[in-house]
């Protein structure tokens, strides 16, 4: 069994650049969510999607797109790059219908904006 | 609004001492909290659910929704029990998560 995998593991950015992080699943899962971890934070809750469609969206503005293809990868984009947005981004994948609330989670994309 | 609060950023005790990590939350529906833990050079990964009652690697929690706590236990502490645990709370059963900040346990030898 595969787990969640993420790309790049770390990179560095300069303010008004965009970014794109990318997460594969844990196999046999159907669902993603990427979450923004400061430092010294607990994991905030981005956007969830299942079945390819957003699916809940937290308090971030809308230059934090996603997207989740058919084999339920997916892939984080981030315009025009704030100073605050450097964070550690995590995503997690998990089966919708288990109603077990699991999520699997990656190790993260570290991203500094200079 | 829909809060996790953990209050203690570090909690450090010694091998075989109790240990009590504090959550409370915030929410107008009904809860599904969880821990998650996270060792030393590991992922973020799920230690127990308030609805399976359960006890994995000695630790407990009891949802007490009078207080809207969650607080994670455990009476004997082990060193390898070092690691960052974060309290979570499930929106609507959506599988999306509000995290506290976190509590740092060191378990001194």
């Amino acid at each position: 069994e595969t787990g969640v995998t993420q790309s790049p593991t770390h990179l560095i950015k300069t303010r008004g650049q965009q970014v794109t992080l990318r997460c594969s699943s844990q196999s046999g899962h159907n669902t993603v969510s990427w979450y923004q971890q400061a430092l010294g934070q607990g994991p905030q809750f981005i956007f969830q999607y299942y079945r390819e469609e957003e699916n809940g969206r937290g308090n971030f503005p809308p230059r934090f797109s996603g997207l989740q293809f058919p084999n339920y990868s997916s892939e984080l984009n981030v315009n025009a790059l704030e100073l605050n947005d450097s964070a550690l981004y995590l995503c997690a994948s998990s089966f919708m219908g288990l109603n077990t609330g699991e999520l699997f989670f990656g190790e993260g994309s570290r991203l500094t904006v200079l | 609004a829909q809060r996790v609060t953990q209050p203690e950023k570090l909690l450090s005790v010694f091998k075989g001492a109790p240990v009590e990590l504090k959550c409370n939350y915030s929410y107008s529906g009904s809860p599904e909290l969880f821990w998650y833990v996270q060792y030393s050079r590991q992922r973020l990964q799920l230690l127990l659910r308030h609805i399976s009652r359960e006890s994995i690697k000695g630790f407990t929690a009891d949802l007490n929704k009078g207080e809207t706590s969650f607080h994670l236990k455990k009476p004997f502490a082990q060193e390898e029990d070092s690691a960052m645990y974060y309290c979570a709370l499930e929106m609507d059963s959506s599988y999306k998560l509000i995290f506290g900040s976190g509590t740092r346990l060191l378990v001194r030898p």
